[in-house]
């Protein structure tokens, strides 16, 4: 299974900072990596496919790049409704596999 | 505007078959360009792929479920299914069906307890 390492895996930032999130692939996944917004008691939401394109009606305050094994979302101004927890998902071969998983809170 | 939607008991006795079932609705099942797919959640920890199915019976599943799990069509009923066998606590979780490799849409997902 590729195995996929988000970090960090908790921070707290200010609304307004700029905020970057990684995920390492254990192998070479191309493209082939979505990002996705969860807030508490709520569905997962995908913000990010193909590893830099925006799901529609997704604020371009998110944007998304990388390939191979390196990637990463960025938030360029957060904003107060963008504290949640962030997950990234390959799916260059099953099984698809999530990071663990990025708790964004407030400072 | 698609919605998929799952149903299925909330409570399974130990060493017994949870059973969920996903209802499309607003778009075919049999459309050619989409995988259909179950996602699990345990409480308060990540998420997890359980596996997806292509409406003529493609079917792929995450190794670690392999042994206990079946997914199905029923193209009739625009319908997918999921059972998952001899359940225990660790089962526990609110199940999600999906759409897509890249799970463009979601269920709103249905919590699951394993308990006697």
């Amino acid at each position: 299974d590729i195995q996929m390492t988000q970090s960090p895996s908790a921070m707290s930032a200010s609304v307004g900072d700029r905020v970057t999130i990684t995920c390492r692939a254990s192998q070479d996944i191309g493209n082939y990596l979505a990002w996705f917004q969860q807030k508490p008691g709520k569905v997962p939401k995908r913000l990010i496919y193909a590893s830099s394109s925006l799901q529609s009606g997704v604020p371009s305050r998110f944007s998304g790049s990388g390939s191979g094994t390196e990637f990463t979302l960025t938030i360029s101004s957060l904003q107060p409704e963008d504290f949640a927890t962030y997950y990234c998902l390959q799916h260059n071969s099953y099984p698809s596999t999530f990071g663990q998983g990025t708790r964004l809170e407030i400072k | 505007q698609l919605q998929l939607q799952e149903s299925g008991p909330g409570l399974v006795k130990p060493s017994e078959t949870l059973s969920l079932t996903c209802t499309v609705s607003g778009g075919s099942i049999t459309n050619s360009r989409y995988f259909w797919g179950w996602i699990r959640q345990p409480p308060g920890k990540g998420l997890e792929w359980i596996g997806s199915i292509y409406y003529s019976g493609t079917i792929y599943y995450n190794p670690s479920l392999k042994s206990r799990i079946t997914l199905s069509v029923d193209t009739s009923k625009n319908q997918f299914s999921l059972k998952l066998r001899s359940v225990t606590a660790a089962d526990t979780a609110v199940y999600y069906c999906t759409r897509d490799i890249t799970l463009d849409y979601w269920g709103l997902g249905t919590l699951v307890t394993v308990s006697s």
